[in-house]
């Protein structure tokens, strides 16, 4: 099972911010966040990862509370291209490494 | 880096019939990851395999399904019989993740199969 809850859908005007909110209550001390994103039937794409300290790079911002219970991506001018659904992951550890499970994300419509 | 690559891209097959996937993953990715993905479940991992050896097969749905990765370039998924609903868009990813806890996934584009 996901260990992360988030909106089903969001809206975004084009060349606004868009904030995506996740919540993570359950993760660990040593279990980092990571960001994908999937455009209409393309495979899932990575955007960003971290594990307690903000995390920017040429696509996103990544922004986790203190106590690492939520976190935020943050796509700061959004394009019509970024219209996509969002998944926020806490990697699930097993018995020989990490499975990343994907939960139902969030869809993120961004409108001119 | 040509990426993952995944053949065929899209299949359409007839009920009962064997069914094979393939996947080659990124050269020097160390993991490798099989999904579905259908309007109903969404994406669900079916199987991963580090340094070539299946470690987690709880995903696969059922006996008709098998994975293999006979070496470090190449792994396929089998449906035998194939049934109208496995229909869905597979994914292979890979990644150099194993026991680190870093490691993005690089996916593929999928294959589309169609059971009828």
């Amino acid at each position: 099972d996901a260990k992360t809850t988030q909106p089903p859908s969001m809206d975004c005007a084009e060349g606004r911010a868009a904030n995506l909110p996740c919540n993570h209550s359950t993760i660990s001390g040593n279990e980092y966040v990571y960001w994908y994103r999937q455009i209409h039937s393309q495979g899932p794409q990575y955007i960003i990862h971290g594990l307690k300290n903000n995390e920017t790079n040429e696509m996103a911002s990544l922004i986790i509370t203190e106590d690492r219970k939520s976190s935020t991506l943050i796509l700061p001018h959004a394009t019509l291209r970024d219209t996509a659904v969002y998944y926020c992951i806490v990697r699930v550890a097993g018995a020989g490494g990490f499975k990343t499970i994907f939960g139902a994300g969030t869809r993120l419509f961004v409108k001119a | 880096d040509a990426g993952v690559i995944q053949s065929p891209r899209h299949e359409v097959t007839e009920m009962g019939q064997e069914v094979t996937l393939r996947c080659k993953p990124i050269s020097g990715h160390n993991s490798l990851f099989w999904y579905r993905q259908t309007m109903m479940r969404g994406l669900e991992l079916l199987i991963y395999f580090n340094n070539n050896v299946p470690i987690d097969d709880s995903g696969m749905p059922e006996d008709r399904f098998s994975a293999k990765m006979p070496n470090a370039s190449f792994s396929t998924l089998k449906i035998q019989p194939s049934e109208p609903r496995d229909s869905a868009v597979y994914f292979c990813a890979s990644s150099t993740q194993g026991h680190s806890n870093t490691g993005e996934l690089f996916f593929g584009e999928g294959s589309r199969l169609t059971v009828l």
